[in-house]
């Protein structure tokens, strides 16, 4: 079965740093999400993207964030400088078609672990 | 107010037992409905989707009123590996998608 990739599994940042997390949605989904849950917490949303561009975003997804999808098949969340309030599971999700076309759930990847230290 | 509303339980259920959880959902507008499954420090599964006329899966049951704007989630003869958190999701279809989270139910099943 296609599942929704991530990596790194766990990634440790200085605070203050740049990273990337990256992602590899199912290959014939066209919606793709980024979530993140701090550990003890619900699962936040923070952006959803659509034919290479932003559809939503929420107010966590400040000017620190960014996504990206280089190549038609990574999809990619950029944290500029680092705090460390943004440690916390990050989870790419993606899905096939819009919620009109009926249910269509997302599939999550596996997460990556952010540590900012 | 919140758009999806789960008690936050925990549930604690011995082995056999039927336990089920409700989740309420304010936007009238919802499309889509699901049960995720999340053990500790993993990501959410699809458990089941929700349809109207309610729908079943092996020892699950899930249920919509719409009226009402309630999902329900029904687990008989309870497994200790059913021991995780269940998210109620629910689908929104404007702004292309948008999924709203409650923050989960814990269920702890004892041996």
């Amino acid at each position: 079965e296609p599942e929704v990739t991530q990596t790194p599994s766990h990634q440790v940042t200085q605070m203050g740093q740049e990273v990337i997390l990256r992602c590899v949605p199912i290959s014939n989904h066209l919606y793709f999400y980024w979530y993140r849950q701090i550990l003890g917490q619900k699962v936040e949303f923070l952006v959803s993207f659509y034919n290479n561009e932003i559809s939503e975003k929420s107010e966590i997804f400040d000017d620190q964030f960014s996504v990206e999808r280089p190549d038609g098949s990574n999809f990619t969340l950029k944290i500029r400088s680092t705090k460390l309030e943004d440690s916390a599971m990050y989870f790419c999700a993606s899905s096939p078609r819009a919620i009109i076309d009926g249910n269509q759930p997302q599939h999550f990847g596996d997460g990556t672990r952010l540590s900012i230290l | 107010r919140k758009e999806v509303e789960q008690d936050p339980g925990p549930f604690n259920v011995p082995e056999g037992a039927t336990v089920a959880f409700n989740c309420t959902y304010s936007n009238s507008a919802s499309q889509s409905f699901f049960w995720y499954r999340q053990d500790c420090r993993k990501e959410p599964k699809l458990l089941m989707s929700v349809y109207s006329s309610g729908n079943e899966d092996g020892r699950f049951t899930a249920q919509l009123n719409r009226a009402s704007q309630y999902i329900s989630l029904l687990i008989r003869d309870s497994k200790l590996s059913d021991s995780a958190t269940y998210l109620c999701v629910v689908g929104v279809p404007y702004n292309f998608n948008k999924f709203y989270f409650g923050s989960g139910t814990k269920l702890n099943v004892k041996p």
